[in-house]
């Protein structure tokens, strides 16, 4: 089956840097990348939508500036937290779908704690 | 490591028929436990989720499933289902509050009118 490979598993950071977090489709073309935040003991928030070769679709409440979503080609999307502080820490995940498929594929997620 | 099963790729119904869909996941802690759906054209949907307490969750819709530690296991169950029912359905795991959160491949529900 697909899959989607999420790069780092789990980063720490001090407060004020910057952080990408990579997530590529391995044996499908993505041409539609989504980005969750959960925080714990809550569910999966979405955070924006990308689609492949333009600007990311983000959801009421996130901060474009903050949460930067590029996604260059189609097996790759990147999400950088910029100058992060620890209200960032949170479980970030993505998943992708590919051009004949609706079905989401999931990559591992990422642990952020900012320090 | 860490995984989540689902027993079923798709699953074919008729309307009004009873829905089990079988999600098992590997030991790996505390975990927290979830049902998301996806309807066609959309993100993923919150259908519920368990944490601690009651076994049995009610959820949205009419679903509701069931948390059985013993043997691993959150199936979730309707009833009877609707054709808008249609949709991937997706059991997810979060373990240890946060350290790893493990979806399930996914399983297609088909309700047939």
């Amino acid at each position: 089956g697909a899959v989607v490979s999420q790069h780092p598993s789990w980063v720490i950071c001090k407060s004020g840097t910057s952080v990408k977090i990579e997530c590529r489709s391995l044996d499908f073309q993505a041409t539609t990348m989504f980005w969750y935040r959960q925080f714990p003991k809550q569910s999966l928030m979405l955070m924006a939508t990308s689609n492949e070769g333009s600007k990311a679709t983000y959801e009421q409440g996130v901060e474009k500036d903050k949460f930067l979503i590029n996604h260059a080609s189609l097996t790759l999307s990147t999400l950088t937290v910029t100058s992060a502080h620890p209200e960032d820490s949170s479980f970030y995940i993505c998943s992708a779908r590919g051009v004949r498929e609706e079905k989401l594929f999931f990559g591992s997620g990422t642990q952020l704690s900012v320090l | 490591a860490q995984s989540v099963s689902q027993h079923n790729h798709h699953v074919i119904l008729s309307e009004a028929a009873s829905l089990e869909l079988g999600c098992n996941y590997s030991y790996g802690g505390t975990v927290n436990l979830f049902w998301y759906v996806q309807y066609p054209g959309q993100h993923l949907q919150l259908l519920l989720k368990y944490f601690s307490g009651d076994p049995l969750v009610k959820g949205i819709k009419g679903f509701e499933a069931e948390f059985i530690k013993s043997k691993f296991s959150f199936n979730l169950r309707k009833p009877s289902v609707q054709w808008s029912d249609t949709a991937e359905y997706f059991c997810a795991v979060n373990y240890n509050y946060g350290q790893n959160f493990v979806f399930g491949p996914g399983t297609r529900l088909s309700v047939l009118p």
